[in-house]
């Protein structure tokens, strides 16, 4: 069982609708958990950062945590076909001597159509 | 969010060859760099962590002579691919690591494609 699973997709949707990404992990020393865009031939940027439990907001895109099921959640509002690319997600546990680990998913491929 | 450069952003070598990559941390410095490898439709793969001033650490199975990784300075990393054989070919990124804001995050080049023929 890998650590973190992404289901890869394709994911396929209009333009203006709610999309709902999401990972599973299974290491329940993660801490930190990110969201990562990548377009295709570049390199991934960083979107969404989120500390423990919780749900963080950033204009049309939201995060949310769930430790007690090992669930994250990125969900984009209003999509356009801008927001076509791979996300990736991302977590890392703290670990003595700073440097943090990503350990990242496989990422989901998203297309949003006109 | 940080910038981090990568040079070259293409690389079409022969086998037998080494390519060097180099990653900069443009607006900020960076004690610690990450190396990673991207296959078409997989994840990234982490290679090898990148301390300024000392030996990288290399993650299991990842040849240490094979890639060579040095750190001179708080603004470069550059990864040497020695002896590239085809099965080198893939997408390398790096990252930088920074403590701004109370915690760490690490922002990425866009990455060097590597062909080897």
């Amino acid at each position: 069982q890998k650590e973190v699973e992404q289901d890869p997709g394709p994911l396929s949707v209009p333009e203006g609708a709610i999309v709902s990404l999401n990972c599973t992990y299974s290491n329940s020393a993660f801490q930190y958990f990110m969201w990562y865009r990548q377009y295709s031939r570049k390199g991934p940027e960083l979107l969404m950062y989120t500390y423990s439990s919780g749900n963080k907001e950033d204009g049309r895109f939201t995060a949310q945590v769930d430790k007690s099921s090992k669930y994250i959640s990125l969900f984009i509002r209003d999509s356009q076909p801008s927001d076509s690319a791979t996300y990736l997600c991302a977590m890392s546990s703290i670990l003595t001597g700073g440097g943090n680990k990503l350990t990242f998913g496989t990422g989901t491929q998203l297309k949003v159509e006109l | 969010g940080a910038v981090v450069s990568q040079h070259p952003s293409r690389v079409i070598c022969k086998s037998g060859t080494s390519v060097k990559i180099e990653c900069r941390s443009l607006d900020f410095q960076a004690t610690t760099m990450f190396w990673y490898r991207q296959f078409p439709k997989q994840s990234l793969m982490l290679m090898a962590t990148s301390n300024e001033g000392s030996k990288a650490t290399y993650e299991q199975g990842v040849e240490k002579d094979k890639f060579l990784i040095n750190h001179a300075s708080l603004t470069l990393s550059t990864l040497t691919v020695t002896s590239a054989h085809p099965e080198d070919s893939s997408f390398y990124i790096c990252s930088s690591l920074t403590s701004g804001d109370a915690r760490e995050t690490q922002y990425f080049g866009p990455g060097t494609r590597l062909l080897v023929l």
